[in-house]
């Protein structure tokens, strides 16, 4: 049974406003990933984390941020959501390299 | 680098018939292959995985093999159900840009449509 929360579910927000989109994971593991998922279904890396304070930018250019301060907790913040975020954002993390990923149930944003 | 290709969708099936979704990856060293689920509404979940070359990963009647010769990582099922209906994604894991860690890399899924 995967560990892995994260909030909310479903948002709706007003252009311009600052959010949080939270993830944490008991699980322990180092790694730690964002994507976002267009409607066509494919996944875009926007951000990863390989341990505490470590963050990279991933394949797909994000005005997020994220912050690793915690093991278990890796939140991504918008400071200024525009309709362009409205997408389905997936956390997951995993235990090493070459392994499975676990994946929360995503949060669906849609900014109007 | 490694990365997967696989079938376009929708593949549209009716129930008890046979299901094949074509998987290609293209990798450096021998990473772990995976296939990952999704259903409406929901995050993936792994459905089954092989670890090595000539491995068979199976679960829930699905089935799929490591095949190095032809770069392969098919999805088969015998006889599918309505309840498979979802998206399926072949998967593997790339180093990342730094070589610090590894990415899991995604399909761009195959979605799956089982009509009773």
């Amino acid at each position: 049974e995967a560990d892995i929360y994260q909030t909310p579910r479903y948002l709706v927000i007003g252009t311009g406003k600052k959010i949080t989109l939270e993830c944490s994971q008991t699980m322990g593991h180092d790694k730690m990933y964002w994507y976002q998922q267009d409607p066509g279904m494919e996944l875009h890396l926007i951000h990863y984390s390989y341990g505490v304070n470590s963050t990279e930018k991933g394949d797909l250019s994000s005005e997020s941020t994220v912050s690793r301060i915690r093991t278990e907790h890796f939140p991504l913040t918008l400071e200024s959501a525009r309709p362009s975020h409205t997408s389905q954002y997936l956390c997951a993390s995993a235990r090493g390299g070459n392994t499975e990923a676990f994946f929360g149930q995503g949060t669906r944003l849609t900014v109007v | 680098g490694n990365s997967v290709t696989q079938m376009e969708g929708p593949v549209t099936l009716s129930e008890e018939a046979f299901l094949t979704i074509n998987c290609t990856y293209t990798a450096t060293g021998y990473p772990s292959l995976f296939w990952y689920v999704q259903y409406p509404g929901e995050g993936l979940q792994l459905l089954l995985k092989a670890t090595k070359a000539d491995d068979k990963g199976s679960n829930k009647g699905f089935e799929a093999t490591y095949r190095k010769e032809t770069t392969s990582f098919h999805l088969e099922k015998g006889s599918v159900q309505v309840s498979d209906s979802a998206v399926y994604f072949c998967a593997l894991s790339r180093p990342s840009a730094s070589g610090g860690s590894y990415i899991p890399t995604f399909g761009r899924g195959t979605s799956l449509i089982v009509h009773p």
